[in-house]
Parts: structure tokens; sequence; C-alpha cells
């Protein structure tokens, strides 16, 4: 199975700062994929597909990066809406496999 | 849009179908996937299932107990489950796949207690 290490596990920003989360895959996923957004007692939404494609209604503070088994989502200015977690999802092979997290607070 | 129902409260060993109704969209041109959450934790895909029914992937914790299916003609997703443990306490959600899961429906609470 391919582990998905998402770091940190938390971080504490203010809005306005720039947050940057990484997933590394065990194994190279090439570009296959996707990271999520989820706010307490909601269901995840996509932001990034394929790695650095921006979901269609996402705000472009949002961008994706990287290629093989590291991986970055950037937050450029945090806004308040966007305290929540963020988690990475590969779907090169099954089982898929998400990331443990990422807890943005204040 | 994606409404999962059926989640109640069960006894360890008891068995339980999950549906999701698919709406707004062409049901039988996606694959589909369930993700499940226990309480306080993160993400875990489930199982997926192509167009037809034909091709069908499972975690290694529900083999054997679990089985995803569809009704193309009801535009519905469902998902057994039977040996039920603690452990398969969660929200249970259904995904649209679109690559990954590019639509979520709003999650159904199985709780699994004696």
């Amino acid at each position: 199975d391919i582990q998905m290490t998402q770091s940190p596990s938390s971080l504490s920003a203010s809005v306005g700062d720039r947050v940057t989360i990484t997933c590394r895959a065990s194994q190279g996923i090439n570009t296959a994929l996707g990271w999520y957004q989820q706010r307490p007692g909601k269901a995840p939404k996509r932001l990034i597909h394929d790695a650095f494609h921006l979901q269609s209604g996402v705000p472009s503070r949002f961008s994706g990066s990287g290629s093989g088994t590291e991986f970055t989502l950037t937050i450029s200015s945090l806004q308040p809406e966007d305290f929540a977690t963020y988690y990475c999802l590969q779907h090169v092979t099954y089982p898929w496999t998400f990331g443990q997290g990422t807890e943005v607070e204040s | 849009q994606l409404v999962e129902s059926g989640g109640d409260l069960v006894q360890p060993g008891e068995s339980l179908r999950l549906s999701c109704a698919a709406t707004g969209f062409t049901f039988n041109f996606h694959w589909m996937t369930w993700v499940r959450q226990a309480p306080g934790r993160g993400l875990e895909w489930v199982a997926t299932l192509n167009q037809d029914g034909s091709e069908r992937y499972y975690v290694d914790s529900v083999k054997g107990r679990f089985t995803i299916s569809r009704d193309n003609a009801q535009n519905s997703l469902y998902l057994h489950m039977n040996s039920l443990t603690a452990e398969d306490t969660a929200v249970y959600y259904c995904g649209r796949n679109g690559g990954s899961i590019d639509s979520w429906g709003q999650g159904t609470l199985v709780t699994v207690s004696s």
C-alpha cells in the first residue's frame, strides 16, 4: 500500500499568512493526488485535483504543486473561512490512501 | 447532489445497508466511492465501484464483510455491511469519482455498540 505522510499535523496561523502543507508518498504516484478541505461537521471539499489543477469555483489563493513523491498545498493569504482541516489523497492505485490531515487553527 | 441514508445504531455482529441517492448528473457515467471517518479521526477510503458494477475495490479491513453495489436505473449506490464491529463506527460518505473524488454527500452515521 502507498503511505501518504502529511505534515505538519497542525499549525497555527493568522489571517493573511501564507500557509504550506506537504504530502509525501511512499512511492511515486505521478500527479494522481487531490487536496481536500474539511470544516468541522461538514463533508470534505476538493480544492485541487491531479496535483496542481484548481477545482472549479475554488479561490485562486489555493494552489498545488509537485509530482512523484512530494506535493504541496499552499494558501497564499489565509482567510477566516480557511481555518479547517486539509487532507491529501492518492488515487494512482488501490487502496486509495489519505494523508493524516493538517488542522489549520488560529 | 449525493444524499446518503441508512446509518443507524447497531450491535456488534449485525448488518446494515447504506444508500446514496444521486441527482443532477449522469450517474452511470461515473465510478463511485465510499469513504468513512471515525469520530475525531481522519478520512479512510473504503470501497470503489466502476460504472457497470463489474470492478470493485476494498480496503483490507472490510474485505469479505462489506459489498459495494449500484443500481443505475435508480441512480443509487449502496454499501452492504456485515459482521459490524466497533471499529466500523464512523460517518460514511459517498463520493463521485472524477479522477479522485470530486463530489461528496453529507454523510450518514453508523454506530456499532452494545
